[in-house]
C-alpha cells in the first residue's frame, strides 16, 4: 500500500479530457515537497512527464499538466489520444519514511 | 543523448548475492546523484536507493536497508548495485535513472535505462 493514493484506473475516449489524482498527506504533498509526474507505456522504462508540480520536459507536449494543491496533487491530459494509453504515476518524497516515494499507479485506457 | 545501460540482472537463488551495474553516457556522470528503483512483475514503481554525485552519501528504502549497498564509479561512469540475502520479494525489473532537482528532498528522475530483470526462486 502506497503513501500516495492513485485511481488505479481511469478511461476516457479520443479528445476527451481525464485527470489523475495523487492523494497524500501531510508527510510528503501536505509538507510542501514537490509532486512528479511519470508515464510508463507498456513494455516500456518510465519517462519523466512532469516535473516541479506543473513543469513539462522539452518534447511533452502541452497536452499534459499537473497541478498541486493542499495534500493532494493532479494530472490532467487534454485531447486525449490512442498514444497516451499507459500506466502514470505520482511521485514525491515522504518525510516519515524517509525516502522517495511513488503512488501505486493509474492505467489509463483510451477508449 | 543520456543513455543508462544497465546489466547483470539474472536467476539467483534466495539468500545468494548479485550485482546490478549501470553504464552511463552523454551527460556529465560526476555532477549527477543517481538511483535504482525496481517494479516487480505487474507492480507499480518503488524507489530502491540514491547516492549523491561525490558518492559521499548514499540513501536506502526501508526494504532493502542492510542487504543493498549502492556505489558508483566517477572514472568509469559507471552506477552499481550490490544485492546481498536476496528474497523472493526482491525479484523486480531494476532500473538505474539520474536524479535531477534543485532541492534535493524534491528529486526527480529525469532519465531511465532500460531495466535489467532480476529473478530470485530456487
Amino acid at each position: 500500500q502506497s503513501v500516495l493514493t492513485q485511481p488505479p484506473s481511469v478511461s476516457g475516449a479520443p479528445g476527451q479530457r481525464v485527470t489523475i489524482s495523487c492523494t497524500g498527506s501531510s508527510s510528503n504533498i501536505g509538507a510542501g515537497y514537490d509532486v512528479h509526474w511519470y508515464q510508463q507505456l507498456p513494455g516500456t522504462a518510465p519517462k519523466l512527464l512532469i516535473y516541479g508540480n506543473n513543469n513539462r520536459p522539452s518534447g511533452v507536449p502541452d497536452r499534459f499538466s499537473g497541478s498541486k494543491s493542499g495534500t493532494s496533487a493532479s494530472l490532467a491530459i487534454t485531447g486525449l489520444q490512442a498514444e497516451d494509453e499507459a500506466d502514470y504515476y505520482c511521485q514525491s518524497y515522504d518525510s516519515s519514511l524517509g525516502g522517495w516515494v511513488f503512488g501505486g499507479g493509474t492505467k489509463l485506457t483510451v477508449l | 543523448e543520456v543513455q543508462l545501460l544497465e546489466s547483470g540482472g539474472g536467476l539467483v537463488q534466495p539468500g545468494g548475492s548479485l550485482r546490478l551495474s549501470c553504464a552511463a553516457s552523454g551527460f556529465a556522470f560526476s555532477s549527477y546523484a543517481m538511483s535504482w528503483v525496481r517494479q516487480a512483475p505487474g507492480k507499480g514503481l518503488e524507489w530502491v536507493s540514491t547516492i549523491r554525485a561525490s558518492g559521499d552519501n548514499t540513501y536506502y528504502a526501508d526494504s532493502v536497508k542492510g542487504r543493498f549497498a549502492i556505489s558508483r564509479d566517477n572514472s568509469k561512469n559507471t552506477l552499481y548495485l550490490q544485492m546481498n540475502s536476496l528474497r523472493a520479494e526482491d525479484t523486480a525489473v531494476y532500473y538505474c535513472a539520474k536524479v535531477e532537482g534543485s532541492w534535493w528532498l524534491s528529486l526527480y528522475f529525469d532519465y531511465w535505462g532500460q531495466g535489467t530483470l532480476v529473478t530470485v526462486s530456487s
